[in-house]
């Protein structure tokens, strides 16, 4: 069974960092490409970051410079450092799988996601 | 700055159908953007209903159904239940690496 759980969220002041965590099973980290989608209270999904099979990773213009994706395969866990925040990174943040197909192109699409863990930037 | 857009509401009667639309700000979707659409109900993670325009999710109902209509992905849901109401999202990979996330649109059945 395909699981995913975050961990790492917390209140944190204004230019502080944070580590989030997604630990995964039933599945392999490396072998799909991983996102992280975040919500902030009351808003809508916003797609954060994503880290392919080959490891090329990509970032909204909202964190570039400011988060960064990575995975360790010996863990099968995702993360995203996430320096210098702000107020509105307040957000709950999911980790999301993306799938392959069978002949190895991305389906550009979102199949599993984690329950989220909360993220408050406050002072 | 592109933006993708969604209805911010809409109101459907038990068994009713209701196509909720997926835009963007300039210019028009096509496949070619792998629309998928994402089922949410608060407090709850996203659940995936459709991607690649029109392929249905493992375990989604055959009531709910995705096309392009003109301009725009669309979902469609055909006899509505009252535990379709949700939040609806669509988002769109707009190459590069990116992908563009629609506002949402809150679903009442009533």
């Amino acid at each position: 069974e395909v699981q995913l759980v975050e961990s790492g969220g917390g209140l944190i002041q204004p230019g502080g960092s944070l580590r989030l965590s997604c630990a995964a099973s039933g599945f392999t980290v490396s072998s799909n490409y991983m996102s992280w989608v975040r919500q902030a209270p009351g808003k809508g999904l916003e797609w954060v970051s994503v880290i392919y099979r080959g490891g090329g990773t990509y970032y909204a213009d909202s964190v570039k410079g400011r988060f960064t994706i990575s995975r360790d395969n010996s863990k099968n866990t995702l993360y995203l450092q996430m320096n210098s925040l702000r107020a509105e990174d307040t957000a709950v943040y999911y980790c999301a799988r993306g799938p392959y197909s069978g002949s190895g192109s991305a389906l550009y699409y979102f199949d599993y996601w984690g329950q989220g863990t909360l993220v408050t930037v406050s002072s | 700055q592109t933006v993708v857009t969604q209805e911010p509401s809409f109101s459907v009667s038990p068994g009713g159908t209701i196509t909720l639309t997926c835009g963007l700000s300039s210019g028009s979707v096509s496949t070619n953007y792998y629309p998928s659409w994402y089922q949410q109900t608060p407090g709850q993670a996203p659940r995936t209903l459709i991607y690649n325009t029109n392929t249905r999710s493992s375990g989604v109902p055959d009531r709910f159904s995705g096309s392009i209509l003109g301009n725009k992905a669309a979902l469609t849901i055909t006899g509505a239940q009252a535990d379709d109401e949700s939040d609806y999202y669509c988002v769109l990979y707009m190459g590069s690496g990116i992908w563009l996330f629609g506002g949402g649109t809150k679903l009442t059945v009533l």
